[in-house]
């Protein structure tokens, strides 16, 4: 059974550039979420994808935008980059069933984007 | 507004003795409540969850305790071996919404000395 994988492992964009990260979500797995950790905070819910709908959405601006695909792989777009999206970003794959039971996402490691 | 609340970034343990850490939240309505550990490189690890409803969970060398009357949980690990230093993670889950939007704290890093 994979885990989840993300690509790439580091990136350097320029300000004003799009970006798109990549997410293979981990066998059976039906959701995924995406995070930012910026520097010495904990991870930000930006959004989650359920049956490629977003499906919840944290306090990100539309720059930020995601798919989800019918394998349940997905990626994150982010547009017109800023500094202050430099962070690590986390993909994170749940089965959605019973909520009541949550035995947590499995996170990828990251992808470490620097906006420079 | 930080919902969620990890008021000591650092801990150091002796190995074989007991390491707590603390979180606090703001809001009374969070229906889960779960810890994550991180190692550098890696993404965040499931540790233990505990709901709500009760004020205790269990497993292994791993205790989480919820304190509602406080809006506190800890999470003890006894006893604390080299291999748990890493990067504590508390997080709660929002009512209602069904998303399992997850709202974490800012982290705790703990050192086991051996």
């Amino acid at each position: 059974e994979t885990g989840v994988t993300q690509s790439p492992t580091h990136l350097i964009k320029t300000r004003g550039q799009q970006v798109t990260l990549r997410c293979s979500s981990q066998s059976g797995h039906n959701t995924v979420s995406w995070y930012q950790q910026a520097l010495g905070q904990g991870p930000q819910f930006i959004f989650q994808y359920y049956r490629e709908e977003e499906n919840g959405r944290g306090n990100f601006p539309p720059r930020f935008s995601g798919l989800q695909f019918p394998n349940y792989s997905s990626e994150l777009n982010v547009n017109a980059l800023e500094l202050d999206d430099s962070a690590l970003y986390l993909c994170a794959s749940s089965f959605r069933a019973n909520r009541r039971h949550p035995y947590g996402y499995t996170f990828g490691s990251g992808t470490r984007l620097t906006v420079v | 507004d930080q919902q969620v609340k990890q008021n000591s970034p650092s801990l150091s343990v002796q190995e074989g003795r007991i390491s707590i850490l603390n979180c606090d939240y703001t809001n009374s309505m969070f229906d889960y409540f779960l810890w994550y550990k991180k190692y550098p490189a890696e993404g965040p690890t499931f540790l233990i969850s505990i709901s709500s409803i009760k004020d205790k969970n269990e497993d292994g060398r791993f205790t989480v305790f919820l304190n509602k009357s406080a809006k506190h949980l800890s999470l003890h690990i006894v006893p604390s071996q080299p291999g748990d230093s890493a990067v504590y993670f508390c997080a709660a889950t929002p009512p209602g919404s069904g998303t399992y939007k997850y709202i974490f704290g800012t982290g705790t890093r703990l050192k086991v000395l051996a």
